[in-house]
């Protein structure tokens, strides 16, 4: 399993942007497909993107489609999240997940509020 | 693809068994690898989700065998057979056949 530590995230004005990292340790992260999964204060899961192995297949949820840009980055052991336009629907905790094929390993999660 | 989940709230007492169902708008087998792509999480409060089962009936590595899962095609079943005090908590469902992925809105578990 990946071990996931989650940076970036906080407080921004609507509209504004934000950048969320995953750093994992363990070899098998450039064999690992990667996810962001988020939660909204008191509600249930909800998948945002995925990112394949080697960046070739790359996907979205329709509610952060052209706002959200996963990538990631095999020779740093790095997962990021771009946030633009930000809407106060976008206040969550965000979870970096992964694993071969399945979300075996969770990052601790980050808070992101979305409040002017 | 639309998952939901019953019941919402299950009062169960230690050592008792407990279940909980995952009902899929579609099919969730993969005809060209005949998996069907049907996962069980656990987040407990203030913790991360962590996976129990994957692929329909596959203990996640360290997962006591007291968790199992089963079911087919658009119905599914995660049994515990004896409910301890670190089981409490909200398990979801997750599909992962296609993307979009897919969340049940959550079973929370609690001591009755």
């Amino acid at each position: 399993e990946l071990h996931l530590v989650q940076s970036g995230g906080g407080l921004v004005k609507p509209g504004g942007s934000l950048r969320l990292s995953c750093a994992a340790s363990g070899f098998t992260f450039s064999v690992s497909n990667m996810n962001w999964v988020r939660q909204a204060p008191g509600k249930g899961l909800e998948w945002v993107s995925s990112i394949s192995r080697n960046s070739t297949y790359i996907f979205y949820a329709d509610s952060v489609k052209g706002r959200f840009t996963i990538s990631r980055d095999n020779a740093k052991n790095s997962l990021s999240l771009h946030m633009n336009n930000l809407r106060g629907e976008d206040t969550a905790v965000y979870y970096c997940a992964g694993g071969y094929d399945i979300l075996d390993s969770w990052g601790q999660g980050t808070p992101v509020t979305v409040s002017s | 693809i639309v998952l939901t989940q019953t019941p919402l709230s299950l009062p169960v007492t230690p050592g008792e068994p407990a279940s909980i169902s995952c009902r899929s708008s579609q099919s969730l087998l993969d005809s060209d690898d005949g998996n069907t792509y049907l996962d069980w999480y656990l987040q407990k409060p203030g913790q991360s989700p962590h996976l129990l089962i994957h692929t329909l009936s596959s203990r996640a590595s360290g997962v006591p065998d007291r968790f199992s899962g089963s079911g087919s095609g658009t119905d599914f079943t995660l049994n515990i057979s004896r409910v301890e005090g670190e089981d409490f908590g909200v398990y979801y469902c997750m599909q992962r056949l296609e993307f979009p992925f897919t969340f049940g809105p959550g079973t929370k578990v609690d001591i009755k």
